[in-house]
């Protein structure tokens, strides 16, 4: 039969527009949390991080958010171009162990 | 520097075969990963070591998959015997601390 696989769900946005990309992450008890971009057919690359005692961090064009209350975190990255198309996960861990646990992903699609 | 080398890049074998992945690190990083990427679980931690010591290999499907890393610049993932269900693409991840990961370019495996 047909295999049912992840279905990544698609932001697309329109070149020089900003985009929000979310993540719920699964564990409460997680203190340190990573967004990683994969471009088709490398591996993930490391786009900005974020410890618990923080709520924002901005990085070059990018900017994460952290909402403990409802467990929940965004990237945003400025004025999109087209090399952002990628799909970008979320990560998480907690203090003590680095066992991370990655998101379903979302894919970004730059429109010209 | 050259970052994370992984070989094979691409791996066609049969079932019953034994695999061998291959992982050289980042000069100096302490810590490495491998994971495992499908479509249907996305992105998996299946094991990470710090100073060539496994710290937790929870994430280990079962006991056909074995790790290794008997000096700070190389590991290997084994499969014997391998089977149709673990073909996806495998990625080796290396980190000075063990936030911040580099991946390596992957290897795809399939198993017939």
């Amino acid at each position: 039969g047909e295999s049912v696989g992840l279905h990544l769900p698609t932001l697309s946005v329109q070149e020089g527009d900003n985009s929000i990309i979310n993540c719920a992450y699964s564990n409460s008890a997680s203190d340190y949390f990573i967004w990683y971009k994969q471009e088709s057919g490398k591996g993930p690359q490391f786009i900005i991080d974020i410890r618990s005692n923080m709520d924002k961090r901005q990085g070059q064009r990018v900017t994460v958010l952290l909402n403990k209350t409802v467990k929940h975190l965004s990237l945003q990255i400025a004025a999109t171009q087209p090399g952002d198309s990628a799909v970008y996960f979320c990560a998480e861990t907690s203090s003590g162990t680095y066992k991370y646990i990655f998101g379903t992903g979302t894919r970004l699609k730059v429109l010209a | 520097d050259a970052g994370v080398i992984q070989s094979p890049r691409h791996e066609v074998t049969e079932m019953g075969q034994e695999v061998t992945l291959r992982c050289k690190p980042i000069s100096g990083h302490d810590y490495l990963f491998w994971y495992r990427q499908t479509m249907m679980r996305g992105l998996e931690l299946l094991i990470y070591f710090n100073n060539n010591v496994p710290i937790d290999d929870s994430g280990m499907p079962e006991d056909r998959f074995s790790a290794k890393m008997p000096n700070a610049s190389f590991s290997t993932l084994k499969i014997q015997p391998s089977e149709p269900r673990d073909s996806a693409v495998y990625f080796c991840a290396s980190s000075f601390t063990g936030e911040t990961q580099y991946f390596g370019p992957g290897t795809r495996l399939l198993v017939l």
